[in-house]
């Protein structure tokens, strides 16, 4: 079975600009989180979505959005980019997110210059 | 205020020897455990798991221990091997409370090196 892919896997973009990451899921997998990993704060969740549909959304600003869709593919999206948004973007996924353990994909680095 | 703490940042180990990776946490409600191995510029990769009712599991050379009362795990590596050297976290989910869906809680990570 494939893994969890991501893309791209970097990234660079300017402040101001926005940016969207994607995510597929192992096949059969219907959740999908979102972490953002930096030096400083470790992981951190962004949200996860199961069939279509937010379930969970982590401590960050209106400014982090997502969606997935019917075959369970995720997009990430973070509008008007600061430097502090510059971080390793991990994509995970679960069968149904509330049972069983999170595979991850090889991220997407961002740079935001 | 962190809910899951590795306090060690770093660990170095002779070849062969045994691996001690310590994670505390302060959340009672955490019920699902993980370690996951990172090396730079990759995602996470699952290692082993243990459930709260649980306080051993073991896959080859990986064994988790889970002390509930002092709310404290460990991941014993052995023998360790040159290839073991990455950064290990520590997670924790609270899967039978509401509002808990797909998140894990992850300690810092301690970052493990194995000499041959």
């Amino acid at each position: 079975k494939a893994g969890v892919t991501q893309t791209p896997r970097y990234l660079i973009k300017t402040r101001g600009q926005q940016v969207t990451l994607s995510c597929s899921p192992i096949s059969g997998h219907r959740s999908v989180s979102w972490y953002q990993q930096t030096p400083g704060q470790g992981l951190q969740f962004l949200f996860e979505y199961f069939s279509e549909t937010q379930r969970n959304k982590g401590n960050f600003p209106g400014r982090f959005s997502g969606r997935q869709f019917s075959n369970s593919r995720s997009e990430m999206n973070v509008s008007t980019l600061e430097l502090g948004d510059s971080a390793l973007y991990l994509c995970a996924s679960s069968l149904d997110g509330t049972s069983e353990t999170q595979y991850f994909g090889p991220g997407t680095r961002l740079l935001v210059l | 205020d962190q809910q899951v703490k590795q306090n060690s940042p770093s660990l170095s180990v002779q070849e062969g020897r045994i691996s001690i990776l310590n994670c505390d946490y302060t959340n009672s409600m955490f019920d699902y455990f993980l370690w996951y191995k990172k090396y730079p510029a990759e995602g996470p990769t699952f290692l082993i798991s243990i459930s709260s009712i649980k306080d051993k599991n073991e896959d080859g050379r990986f064994t988790v221990f889970l002390n509930k009362s002092a709310k404290h795990l460990s991941l014993h590596i052995v023998p360790s091997q040159p290839g073991d050297s990455a950064v290990y976290f520590c997670a924790a989910s609270a899967l039978n409370y509401g509002g808990s869906q797909g998140n894990l809680i992850f300690g810092k990570g301690t970052k493990l090196s194995v000499k041959p």
